[in-house]
């Protein structure tokens, strides 16, 4: 059981360039979440999806793009990459702990993708 | 995120206690989090607690919510050299997004 997967595990960028960061689930979870983390940050929300088909704004969303036209993935885009997004991108999906009432979601993550840009 | 705040560090004795704090804005959160993240990994759940409780024991994990304070504390009993970790706290919020705050790292010392 994989479980939440991230493709790449680490990637290297020239300032400009452009990438997409693969996630992929398992588990048939609606909900799935992308969140960079950064020293003294802690994780900060980019995009998130609850169904396939959908997708919805963040913390910060700025410079990013998704897309989740199958349930089992959800694809982060950089258009043009800068310093700034140099980060560890985390990637999670979740059910409900109770079916119905909002909010009442348990994160499975992945193992993290590690991009820096120069 | 600015809407669930946390002390960035803790440093416990072996077989001591450690409590960690949490204090989160949204009043209208429905299920509060604690996530663990070990060096190199992601994040997995340690314990949740659900908006109309005060209290959730597990082994030796405590969960305190003081929803009037909107304040959440994990205390963990007897802590291990395996417990040095950074550990979340996040919000649930009714729009489905999770907000962490920024992590406290704990130290165990000998």
């Amino acid at each position: 059981n994989a479980g939440v997967t991230q493709t790449p595990k680490f990637r290297v960028l020239k300032t400009g360039q452009s990438m997409t960061l693969l996630c992929a689930q398992d588990m048939n979870h609606e909900y799935m979440y992308w969140y960079r983390q950064d020293p003294g940050m802690g994780l900060r929300l980019i995009h998130y999806s609850v169904g396939e088909g959908t997708t919805a704004k963040g913390e910060v969303p700025d410079g990013y793009n998704v897309s989740r036209l199958k349930k089992q993935n959800f694809l982060l885009g950089l258009e043009s990459a800068a310093p700034s997004q140099t980060s560890v991108y985390f990637c999670a999906s979740s059910y409900s702990i109770w079916q119905g009432t909002p909010g009442a979601n348990v994160l499975t993550f992945g193992a993290g993708s590690r991009l820096t840009v120069l | 995120g600015e809407d669930v705040e946390q002390s960035l560090f803790l440093s416990v004795r072996e077989g001591d206690s450690s409590v960690i704090n949490c204090t989160y804005t949204d009043s209208s959160s429905t299920y509060l989090y604690w996530y663990k993240q070990e060096p190199g990994a992601g994040l997995q759940l340690l314990t949740y607690i659900f908006s109309n409780m005060d209290m959730k024991q597990d082994q030796r994990l405590t969960v305190l919510l003081n929803k009037k304070d909107k304040h959440l504390s994990l205390r963990i009993a007897d802590t291990q050299t395996g417990d040095s970790a950074i550990y979340f706290c996040a919000e649930s919020k009714k729009d489905d997004k999770i907000i962490f705050g920024k992590g406290t790292r704990l130290h165990i010392l000998p």
